[in-house]
């Protein structure tokens, strides 16, 4: 079974500030490990993913993760925060076979001017 | 960029209604997703579609809930008696075959509220 756990209902930076969303995820087989944001009103749209390779992952919008098999994390991670980014973030997991993703509870990022 | 569309963006409907939410896929995506989302709550997994097979379902998708690809380029899913308890937002998802098979592409999701 997987699961995803994010840490945080809330998180609120000041503008310029670095963002980091805590994500720990529970597999029995290889993660596929993906962030997504959802705007209000709006649909998810992929941040970034980790399939294999290079743990370090960047995204869209200045945003990377790191994969740590060893803590079983995918914190999210942008060192500038701007005033769009504020917004919903889930991290998100699948495996093989259906590939079907489960989603963590999602953070809410809010960013002070 | 190819993205998934799906219709209506909003329905509202009485308890005990059908109701059918569309969506087309982008082209040449095989591997179909409905999720949904309670309003305040996280996104869950209903049900994945290949091959003109339900391929995995979660306990939320019981009898009421049905899917399929009626003219080979859309993709319903269809609530037969709606309860109020369904009232949430519905998003479909795609993915190709392969190596990117694991990556799904999201529509922009249809808010159902139902009366």
């Amino acid at each position: 079974a997987q699961s995803v756990t994010q840490l945080g209902s809330h998180v609120s930076v000041s503008e310029g500030a670095l963002v980091l969303l805590r994500c720990n995820y529970s597999s029995s087989v290889p993660p596929y490990l993906f962030w997504y944001v959802q705007y209000p009103n709006q649909g998810l749209q992929l941040l970034l993913k980790y399939t294999t390779g290079a743990t370090l992952v960047k995204g869209i919008n200045g945003f990377e993760a790191e994969f740590k098999k060893s803590e079983t994390s995918f914190h999210l991670t942008k060192p500038s925060a701007h005033m769009s980014d504020a917004a919903e973030y889930f991290c998100a997991v699948s495996g093989t076979g259906g590939f079907k993703t489960i989603f963590g509870a999602g953070t809410r990022l809010f960013v002070k001017a | 960029e190819p993205e998934v569309t799906q219709t209506p963006s909003h329905q509202v409907t009485q308890m005990g209604q059908e109701v059918i939410l569309r969506c087309v896929p982008i082209s040449n995506h095989l591997y179909f997703y409905w999720y949904r989302q309670i309003l305040g709550q996280k996104v869950e997994f209903l049900v994945s579609f290949y091959n003109n097979e339900i391929s995995e379902k979660s306990e939320i998708f019981d009898d009421q809930f049905s899917v399929e690809r009626p003219d080979g380029s859309n993709f319903t899913l269809k609530i037969r008696s709606t309860k109020l308890e369904d009232s949430a937002m519905y998003f479909c998802a795609t993915s190709g075959t392969g190596d990117v098979r694991e990556t799904q592409y999201f529509g922009p999701g249809t808010r159902l509220l139902v009366l």
